[in-house]
């Protein structure tokens, strides 16, 4: 029963280093996506992917990658870490194609110094 | 620009008090809208969707509202309780993708 799962849980970085944000979900669900959650601020969409070999921008996509080699997993990368990307990064899978709630992981928070 | 907005200030009600939480937006005709549960720490998960068609949709304590001409949704929770004290997000679908953009939530509190 595990649904959606993010590791690491905290991480602290400095600036300029890259890592990597692992997700991954037991539900067969063809879309995910990453989210970055701010305060005072609605989630807002990093990237998302609607099956496996196919990946797509959301609405701040800048100074992130992603891949998407497996249904179950889609992993978030940071490629030269900003303090400005200081936030807690949230990935969801979504079973239907439309209308279907999204289900959440736990959240990695993200500091960059 | 696409906006949606939830009352930033805490609300704060007694137990077993009707709580209601608004979600306002501009510039949409969304087909469907959505609440979600976050508390502290955690990721939000999923309450109900009220699609553009449906005036009002109900799960337990919980009941939905959509007003698309006041472009407007409100969630209410009746017979409150200490255990409901969350943060509650909308979000509605943004384009023919599906994607949802979100509001920033409402903290509720619910008193003892």
């Amino acid at each position: 029963n595990a649904g959606v799962t993010q590791t690491p849980k905290f991480q602290v970085l400095k600036t300029g280093q890259s890592m990597t944000l692992q997700c991954a979900q037991d539900m067969n669900h063809e879309y995910m996506s990453w989210y970055r959650q701010d305060p005072g601020m609605g989630l807002r969409l990093i990237h998302y992917s609607v099956g496996a070999g196919i990946t797509d921008q959301g609405e701040v996509p800048n100074g992130y990658n992603v891949s998407r080699s497996t249904t179950e997993d889609f992993p978030l990368r940071l490629l030269s870490a900003a303090p400005s990307q200081t936030s807690v990064y949230f990935c969801a899978s979504r079973g239907q194609a439309d209308t279907g709630e999204l289900f959440f992981g736990e959240g990695s928070r993200l500091t960059v110094l | 620009s696409q906006k949606i907005e939830q009352n930033s200030e805490a609300l704060n009600i007694q137990e077993g008090k009707t709580a209601t939480l608004t979600c306002n937006y501009t510039n949409y005709s969304p087909a469907y809208l959505q609440w979600y549960r976050q508390d502290p720490g955690r990721g939000p998960v999923f309450l109900l969707l009220i699609r553009e068609n449906e005036k009002e949709k109900r799960k337990e304590r919980l009941k939905v509202t959509f007003d698309t001409t006041l472009k407007q949704s409100l969630f209410h929770i009746t017979a409150s309780q200490p255990a409901d004290s969350a943060t509650y997000l909308c979000a509605l679908n943004r384009d023919s993708n599906y994607q949802l953009i979100w509001g920033a939530g409402t903290k509720l509190i619910i008193k003892p």
